[in-house]
């Protein structure tokens, strides 16, 4: 069936170094998500994405959906980056969004 | 099977008016509920989600209430509506946390505010 697969599960960075968390689907996806959760378990989102790149101050995010991946960069790293991030995938069927398992970034000064 | 539905399928409204968006899943015992607002480019925000009867967690103020309370069943209301809460409502269901299982949309609600 659909799957996402998201990488790495656990990342640790020192403040003011950066990288990148991957995701990639088993099938085609219309369009890729990525949120943060918040301390009260809710999803933010970051970055909602059709195609090509989008960029909002340290994060980055592209989605190429017929090579069935996507990232988000995070460059310059600050403390309260830590938490835990997902994204999540359209399916090209309407009515589904498929979560990645997350990862789950810690930031050290 | 699951079945999930919103209604109504659209709405036009004037500022200031009330609203009430509703949301049934059948077919699925105690799920995880959402509401969501599809805003210009696509991007889905979630506005509210709820893990059993009575319980709703807020997600982001839009002035925007939502309620649960039937097991099967979502509100979402306002008594004043803004011009800014025009866009298209989804109601999602979930077996457990919306991170690690597959969200189920229903068909949506377009609201359009005067």
């Amino acid at each position: 069936g659909d799957q996402v697969e998201q990488s790495p599960s656990a990342l640790s960075l020192h403040e003011g170094t950066g990288s990148a968390l991957r995701c990639n689907f088993t099938t085609t996806m219309r369009a890729v998500q990525w949120f943060r959760k918040n301390s009260r378990g809710s999803l933010i989102n970051l970055f909602y994405l059709a195609s090509g790149t989008k960029e909002n101050g340290r994060l980055k995010s592209a989605f190429d959906s017929k090579e069935r991946y996507s990232t988000l960069h995070i460059r310059d790293a600050q403390l309260e980056d830590s938490g835990t991030y997902f994204c999540a995938a359209l399916t090209g069927n309407t009515g589904k969004l498929i979560f990645g398992l997350g990862t789950t970034l810690q930031v050290q000064p | 099977a699951q079945t999930i539905h919103q209604w109504p399928v659209a709405e036009i409204k004037a500022v200031g008016s009330p609203l009430s968006l509703g949301c049934t899943i059948k077919g699925k015992s105690s799920p995880n509920l959402y509401w969501y607002w599809q805003a210009t480019g696509g991007t889905l925000q979630q506005l509210f989600y709820s893990i059993t009867v009575g319980q709703v967690e807020s997600v982001v103020q839009l002035n925007l209430s939502a309620s649960r309370p039937k097991d099967d069943q979502f509100i979402l209301s306002t008594e004043k509506l803004l011009l800014s809460h025009s866009g298209f409502y989804l109601c999602a269901w979930s077996e457990g946390g919306p991170s690690q299982n597959t969200l189920y949309f229903g068909a949506g609600t377009r609201l359009s505010v005067l």
